[in-house]
């Protein structure tokens, strides 16, 4: 199955600031469509799982254009550019080229 | 709009069948490309998909829970379904399901969970 590392457990930053998140796959999410099957999402206490991102750096409808999202291959970041305070939150990355589908081991965004 | 909402036991013993139903509503799953899933989240950890149901009642299973998964659907009400055999503490956990975007293939709607425990 394919494996996607979030190395960073948590990040410590302060709000106004641009942070960067990242996300590793053991293989190449590439598919022969041309577009990379990997997504974001935003996990907050007492509030669904939010999607962010998708294909890599296709913003989902309604997520501000402060929530970028970048990458090729197996390498991918959401980048979240002057966090506001209802960003800290959790943030998993998922993988669905292949099944089973596989998450990230989240990346969890504190006030510094 | 978009909504799906989980329901379940709340807690069951181990060795019992985990029935879990997603009802949802602003979709149909009778709509091409249309799909749901279902994830689980113990707590304070990470998410982990368990299966996929797609509009054509095509199935995908996470092969880690080894044959103990069932999902289905019910198109006419709305409602998707799963069904995990021989439960065990490992199964605590909150469960989600999702609405999967048709042409984006993640989970673009998400219900806001159920929490089951598996405890003698």
């Amino acid at each position: 199955q394919i494996m996607l590392t979030q190395q960073a457990e948590s990040l410590w930053i302060s709000p106004g600031e641009r942070v960067s998140i990242t996300c590793r796959a053991s293989q190449s999410l590439l598919y022969t469509d041309g577009k990379h099957y990997l997504s974001w999402y935003q996990q907050r206490p007492g509030q669904t799982t939010k999607a962010l991102i998708y294909h890599a750096s296709v913003r989902t409808d309604g997520v501000p254009t402060r929530f970028i999202g970048s990458g090729s291959g197996t390498e991918f970041t959401l980048s979240i550019e002057h966090v506001q305070p209802e960003d800290f939150a959790i943030y998993y990355c998922l993988q669905t080229l292949k099944s089973p589908l596989t998450f990230g081991s989240g990346t969890k965004l504190e006030i510094k | 709009q978009v909504t799906l909402k989980e329901s379940g036991p709340g807690i069951l013993q181990p060795s019992q069948t985990l029935s879990l139903t997603c009802t949802f509503s602003g979709f149909s799953l009778s709509t091409y490309g249309m799909g749901v899933g279902w994830i689980r989240q113990p707590s304070g950890k990470g998410l982990e998909w368990l299966a996929n149901i797609w509009w054509d009642d095509d199935k995908y299973y996470n092969p880690s829970l080894k044959n103990r998964l069932t999902i289905s659907k019910d198109t006419s009400n709305n409602q998707a379904f799963l069904k995990i055999t021989n439960v065990d503490t490992a199964d605590t956990a909150t469960y989600y399901c999702a609405r999967i975007g048709t042409g984006s293939g993640d989970f673009d709607y998400w219900g806001q969970g159920v929490m089951v425990t598996v405890s003698s």
